[in-house]
């Protein structure tokens, strides 16, 4: 069975200061790894796909980072629109198209 | 906004009633996902259509059903509702689940409160 667990559960930041939010997964035959950021009452909004270990994607202050068996979500200068709920989520050879989703970080930036 | 549209975008209804979720999927894509976040569950996966066929199961309830029409959108049907159903409900689209990694794009969502 798929397993993803996210951390911190909850991070306050202020405006400009770096940090990273930690995604571990368990999974057989990874395909996809997948970052959305979700605000409240809204549905998830996509980041990025990584598919294999050693990848790396941007975005704006973000960059999504893949080893074998966890994934970063690393944060730079952030911004207090930067405020959301980070989710990870990830797609195994053996559960189909479906994503098994970690419980989230909460980034609060103040300003 | 990602393309994937959901009505309607509250529902309070009673326990023990029926009501019925729809989404539409972005242009172009043939794959429809069902997911449930509930605050003391995060987001779960339901079901999946690809091509108006039920293609996956999750953790779905057998009081829930849904179907993907000719015109590729969905509906999800919640029957005999419970006080634990209330959550918010989204639909995800994709291109297509053949492809070895498969984006899912998610909508606004529906937020279902029972009575």
């Amino acid at each position: 069975e798929d397993q993803v667990t996210q951390s911190p559960e909850a991070l306050r930041l202020q405006e400009g200061e770096s940090s990273s939010l930690n995604c571990s997964y368990t999974v057989s035959g990874l395909r996809g790894l997948f970052w959305y950021r979700q605000d409240p009452g809204k549905g998830p909004e996509f980041l990025f796909t990584l598919y294999s270990a050693g990848e790396e994607k941007e975005k704006e202050r973000l960059k999504a980072t893949l080893t074998k068996k966890e994934s970063f979500l690393h944060i730079t200068a952030p911004k207090p629109e930067d405020s959301a709920t980070y989710l990870c989520a990830v797609q195994g050879g053996t559960s189909g198209s479906r994503l098994t989703f970690g419980e989230g970080t909460q980034l609060t930036v103040n300003p | 906004d990602s393309g994937v549209t959901q009505t309607p975008k509250h529902l309070i209804t009673a326990t023990g009633q029926r009501v019925t979720l729809r989404c539409s999927p972005r242009s172009g894509d043939l794959s429809v996902y069902w997911y449930q976040q509930s605050l003391d569950q995060g987001l779960q996966f339901l079901i999946q259509y690809y091509n108006g066929e039920e293609r996956a199961k999750g953790n779905i309830l057998e009081r829930f059903s849904a179907q993907q029409f000719p015109d590729l959108h969905s509906e999800l049907n919640l029957s005999s509702l419970e006080l634990g159903d209330s959550a918010l409900y989204f639909c995800a689209s994709s291109v297509a689940p053949t492809r070895s990694t498969d984006t899912q794009y998610f909508g606004p969502g529906t937020r279902l409160t029972v009575l």
